[in-house]
């Protein structure tokens, strides 16, 4: 199956620093990637979907210049979360969707735990 | 707006032994797609099983079964025969098959799995 990758797996950072995290479909061309954001036994809460070439489109409540996504290519989406504070630590998880006849089947990576001390 | 509620946090289950895992959802749309995904301590998510909603037959998958009862707006998740790597959390989750590839998956808030050896 189709596969997605993340990069980190893990990050700490200090207070007030920007972090970044990769994410790519290695097999196939995502036309569309998203964002999720989980707590701890929580399910996954949708920050935001990209499209490659564009702006990406922000859950309400999601501060867009906060959490900045760049998805420059078919394959790579990144999202930088800016003068991270302690309450951003979290697991970020994105997903890539491939449209295969139609069905917009979608592939998750692995996740980004991130701590901010 | 689609909502899906799984009222059970947590369920157990002896090995080799069946569970049914519960998914109730709200929409006014006739087709659309319904999912149950694994996410396993590792935290990836993994799809167990999909089911189009105008398909009347029960999707399986191996020892993996759903029961989706349309008009109930019900689609829960059977497991036979558990085995010890089933133990994850269990997100049940819907999406529209209307507006292309950005439309999003809807999840409910998840089921904690136990198998007991």
């Amino acid at each position: 199956g189709a596969v997605v990758s993340q990069h980190p797996s893990r990050v700490i950072c200090k207070s007030g620093t920007s972090v970044k995290i990769e994410c790519r479909s290695l097999d196939f061309q995502a036309t569309t990637m998203f964002w999720y954001r989980q707590f701890p036994k929580k399910s996954l809460m949708l920050m935001a979907t990209s499209n490659e070439g564009s702006k990406a489109t922000y859950e309400q409540g999601v501060e867009k210049d906060k959490f900045l996504i760049n998805h420059a290519s078919l394959t790579l989406s990144t999202l930088t979360v800016t003068s991270a504070h302690p309450e951003d630590s979290s697991f970020y998880i994105c997903s890539a969707r491939q449209e295969l006849r139609s069905s917009y089947e979608q592939y998750f990576g692995p996740g980004t735990r991130l701590t901010v001390t | 707006a689609q909502t899906v509620t799984q009222s059970q946090p947590e369920m157990s289950v002896q090995e080799a032994e069946t569970v049914t895992l519960s998914c109730t959802y709200d929409t006014s749309e006739s087709d659309y797609y319904l999912f149950w995904y694994k996410q396993p301590p590792s935290r990836q998510m993994i799809l167990v099983i999909r089911q189009e909603a105008y398909k009347q037959q029960n999707a399986t998958e191996n020892r993996f079964s759903v029961n989706f009862q349309k008009a109930a707006k019900s689609f829960s998740l059977k497991i036979s025969d558990s085995q010890l790597g089933d133990a994850a959390m269990y997100f049940c989750a819907y999406r529209t098959k209307y507006g292309g590839a950005t439309n999003k998956l809807i999840f409910g808030t998840g089921t904690l799995l136990a198998v007991q050896p």
